[in-house]
């Protein structure tokens, strides 16, 4: 029974260019989030979405980052032009559904760790 | 007003002693309660989750919830080295959206 998957783990570009991570969630869970970790900082939201939808982008920066979650495939967070202070930790979870009740207990990714030179 | 917070740490007991960690949230709304633990360089794990009032046990681990208080607690018992670890209270709200804590750092000293 597979975990959440995530790939690249490691990923380096230069500044400029655009970085794709990818999230498989587990089998049967249709509720993906993202999150960024800095180093010796705490997890912060970027979005969370269902199949084809966004529910939540709160935690979005406006500008060069976009995640999908297609009907079929894995969830995407791509970031456009990438700059240094972008260097992160990117977790992904997956829960099997949403909101309260006892179905949203989150599980990770191993998470990418992106590198901008 | 922050949403979820925890105490500052980081913490230090001795091994063998018990670890007291806390959360606080602002959502009265919240219905689920979750400790994940994170060990450095790797992702959360989640190890304890807690719903009604009261406590829940699993192991040495031990979660309690107070929703009057709106006050969340995890005890580790007979604490070991290998608990040293960032330790993430979570909370869902009623705007369906699970909010993590900034963590509190605890370190086992042998």
């Amino acid at each position: 029974n597979a975990g959440v998957m995530q790939n690249p783990r490691h990923l380096v570009r230069r500044r400029g260019q655009e970085a794709r991570l990818r999230c498989s969630p587990m089998k049967g869970h249709s509720h993906v989030y993202w999150y960024r970790q800095l180093p010796e900082e705490g997890l912060k939201f970027m979005v969370y979405l269902q199949k084809e939808n966004i529910i939540d982008e709160s935690g979005m920066p406006k500008e060069r980052f976009s995640a999908e979650f297609p009907k079929e495939g894995p969830s995407i967070l791509r970031i456009q032009q990438v700059v240094r202070g972008d260097s992160a930790a990117y977790f992904c979870a997956s829960s099997r559904a949403g909101g309260g009740g006892s179905y949203n207990e989150q599980f990770f990714g191993p998470g990418t760790r992106l590198t901008v030179l | 007003q922050k949403e979820v917070e925890q105490n500052s740490g980081p913490l230090s007991v001795p091994e063998g002693a018990i670890a007291s960690l806390n959360c606080t949230y602002s959502d009265r709304g919240s219905q689920s309660f979750f400790w994940y633990r994170q060990y450095s360089g790797k992702s959360p794990e989640l190890i304890m989750f807690i719903y009604s009032n009261g406590d829940k046990e699993d192991g040495r681990f031990t979660a309690q919830l107070n929703k009057a208080s709106q006050y969340v607690s995890l005890l580790i018992r007979d604490s070991q080295p290998s608990d040293s670890a960032t330790y993430l209270c979570a909370v869902d709200t009623s705007y369906d959206k699970v909010i993590f804590g900034p963590g509190t750092s605890l370190s086992v000293i042998p």
